[in-house]
């Protein structure tokens, strides 16, 4: 089945850059998407269609893909935004959705 | 305002099933599809499939194919899952969500609650 896999953690301190990838074999043809999860809390949509920003969201968060990677980037990241962010996409068909693997993002 | 409203929490022994409701308000029901995905403790989300509220058509992740069933009743605006011969490994929580199209794909917009479902002996 297709995978997307993401790096299990990333670390930053407050105000620098956080960049956590997704890398997928049909990313070249499929929009990548990515969630952020809090504890309790239901995903919260932050990026989609690879680079486009939900209203709501704040600025540092922006997306940008090419060949079979997909990047996230919070930049100047903020306590607040400690979480776990899962990328999303479909295999090449369009028929199945796909999570990737998820990534713990600690800012301290 | 839309919201995604689900049932609540189940308490399952293994080899029973269990069929989690999600009550929509604030739009038109018909309109959107509907995803259902769960996260196991420790564990990422999982995709497991989406109908189409409209005409009921359903896709379905590979992986739980043999044991969904996704169903919708429109008088209600209410979209069910169903897991059958349910494991230890399906303790999750269960979401809903809804799809919102744009002109060149879709994402989810609007998520329920989730609901726990817990298997145990």
């Amino acid at each position: 089945s297709y995978e997307l896999t993401q790096p299990p953690s990333v670390s930053v301190s407050p105000g620098q850059t956080a960049r956590i990838t997704c890398s997928g074999d049909a990313l070249p043809k499929k929009y990548a998407y990515w969630y952020q999860l809090k504890s309790g809390q239901a995903p919260l949509l932050v990026i989609y269609e690879d680079n486009k920003r939900p209203s709501g969201i704040p600025e540092r968060f922006s997306g940008s893909s090419s060949g079979t990677m997909a990047t996230l980037t919070i930049s100047g990241a903020q306590v607040e935004d400690e979480a776990d962010y899962y990328c999303y996409s479909t295999d090449s068909s369009g028929n199945q959705g796909v999570f990737g693997t998820g990534t713990k993002v600690t800012v301290l | 305002q839309v919201q995604l409203v689900q049932s609540g929490a189940e308490v399952k022994k293994p080899g029973a099933s269990v069929k989690v409701s999600c009550k929509t308000s604030g739009y038109t029901f018909t309109n959107y599809a509907l995803h259902w995905v769960r996260q196991a403790p420790g564990q990422r989300l999982e995709w497991m499939g989406w109908i189409n509220a409209g005409n009921g058509n359903t896709k379905c992740s590979q992986k739980f194919q043999a044991r969904v069933t996704i169903t919708r009743d429109t008088s209600a605006s209410a979209a069910y899952m169903e897991l059958s011969s349910l494991r230890s490994d399906d303790t999750a929580v269960y979401y809903c969500a809804r799809q919102f199209d744009t002109a060149k794909s879709y994402y989810l917009d609007y998520w329920g609650q989730g609901t726990l479902v817990t298997v145990s002996s």
